[in-house]
């Protein structure tokens, strides 16, 4: 059973750029969620996507947002990138349970921001 | 908003020693208490998990000790092997909220042998 793949492996931009992100759930799972993880800070949550819908997002500004397609992959944009955006951004997926407590991580994608 | 501290942010252990890595939390509102590990160029994988009405849970060599009482919860790795060598993560997570799983800043873990 494939894991949850994301691509680019890596993304280099300038500032005010943006970049898209991506990110293939493992077969079955519904639920998409979308890290940060920046040098010192753990993992920041950022959004929350289940059955197409968003269902929860963390403190980021507006210029971070995403979408789930119909076959539940999805998408991360981030607008007008900043210097501080570069990170390694982190997709996980689970099923849609009630309890969705085991979320299963991708290898990530680094943004760098110059 | 922090609410999970973590620490130590990085730590040494000889082969054979034991790792303890502690966390700390503020919501009591929280339930389940994961431990996720990271190797290089990899994502964060779940290691072990607990849930606040037991004080211990073991899987091989990973013990989670629970105080709810101090709102605290700890990672202990015996034996510990050069190849348990990664990145270490506390998390927590209410059931039924919005499924925001909260994770501590990490510990970096080196076992030399």
């Amino acid at each position: 059973e494939a894991g949850v793949t994301q691509s680019p492996t890596h993304l280099i931009k300038t500032r005010g750029q943006q970049a898209t992100l991506r990110c293939s759930p493992i077969s079955g799972h519904t639920s998409v969620y979308w890290y940060q993880q920046a040098l010192g800070l753990g993992l920041q949550f950022l959004l929350w996507y289940d059955e197409g819908e968003e269902r929860n997002r963390g403190n980021f500004p507006p210029r971070f947002s995403g979408r789930q397609f119909p076959n539940y992959s999805s998408e991360l944009n981030v607008n007008a990138l900043e210097l501080e955006d570069s990170a390694l951004y982190l997709c996980a997926s689970s099923r849609r349970t009630a309890t969705n407590e085991k979320l299963f991580f991708g290898s990530g994608t680094q943004l760098s921001v110059l | 908003q922090q609410q999970v501290k973590q620490s130590p942010q990085s730590l040494i252990v000889q082969k054979g020693g034991i790792s303890i890595i502690n966390c700390a939390y503020e919501n009591t509102a929280f339930d389940y208490f994961p431990w996720y590990q990271q190797f290089p160029g990899k994502g964060p994988a779940l290691l072990i998990a607990i849930r606040p009405d037991v004080s211990e849970k073991k899987e091989g060599r990973f013990t989670i000790s629970f105080n709810k009482s101090a709102k605290q919860f700890s990672l202990h790795i015996m034996d510990s092997q050069p190849g348990d060598s990664a990145t270490y993560f506390c998390a927590a997570l209410v059931f039924g909220g919005y499924n925001k799983l909260i994770f501590g800043a990490g510990t970096r873990l080196a076992v030399h042998p």
